[in-house]
């Protein structure tokens, strides 16, 4: 069974319309990132958290933004989507120095 | 230049073979290593986990990491069709976990029956 999990599992949205991806994890985790994934690429880091009301920018340029005003919840928002956020996006989250745990991701097509 | 470089395959071997799946790095801060599994439309899930060079095991899965060459490997010994996933190699410094890992861009392994 899961312990983070992220809905939608697949969305389809048109193009200008505000979005939130959701991600939530019951281990109590104080770290929580979102990756970017494309089909055979690599993961890309476009958000992260140490703990509440901590949020920082990743490596990959995003129009995205974040909140963690609960240790549990960290929403990913598009305000306008464009076809070239089309892409899988993974929520994870981190207890200190230890691996992470991905949630099953979210994909998303804008049209 | 890439701070992980990852062979991204496609790599395919008949059932009960041993595979071997390699990650070079260039950061030598770099002390905690990780392997992940992922299979098709679905999160990374985490199959091994070492901060030391040298060789750990678990069931049919090996990990190796050589910190003088910069390298570490994972091997799958008697593979079966249910190994077939895309495996990525992660790693990172040693902290309290504040920085992110760095990931390679995985290599797809499909294993015939």
């Amino acid at each position: 069974e899961a312990d983070i999990y992220q809905t939608p599992r697949y969305l389809v949205i048109g193009t200008g319309k505000k979005i939130t991806l959701e991600c939530s994890q019951t281990m109590g985790h104080d770290k929580m990132y979102w990756y970017q994934q494309d089909p055979g690429m690599e993961l890309h880091l476009i958000h992260y958290s140490y703990g509440v009301n901590s949020t920082e920018k990743g490596d990959l340029s995003s129009e995205s933004t974040v909140s963690r005003i609960r240790t549990e919840h960290f929403p990913l928002t598009l305000e306008s989507a464009r076809p070239s956020h089309t892409s899988q996006y993974l929520c994870a989250s981190r207890q200190g120095a230890g691996g992470y745990t991905f949630g099953s991701g979210t994909r998303l097509t804008v049209v | 230049q890439k701070e992980v470089e990852q062979d991204p395959g496609p790599l395919s071997v008949p059932e009960g073979a041993i595979v071997s799946l390699n990650c070079t790095y260039s950061n030598s801060a770099f002390q905690y290593f990780m392997w992940y599994r992922q299979y098709s439309r679905k999160g990374p899930e985490l199959l091994m986990y070492t901060y030391s060079s040298g060789n750990k095991e678990d069931g049919r899965f090996t990990a190796q990491v050589d910190k003088s060459s910069k390298y570490i490997s994972l091997f799958i010994r008697d593979s079966q069709p249910s190994d077939s996933a895309t495996y990525l190699c992660a790693m990172t410094v040693m902290d309290t976990g504040r920085r992110a890992l760095t990931f390679g861009s995985g290599t797809r392994l499909q294993v015939q029956p």
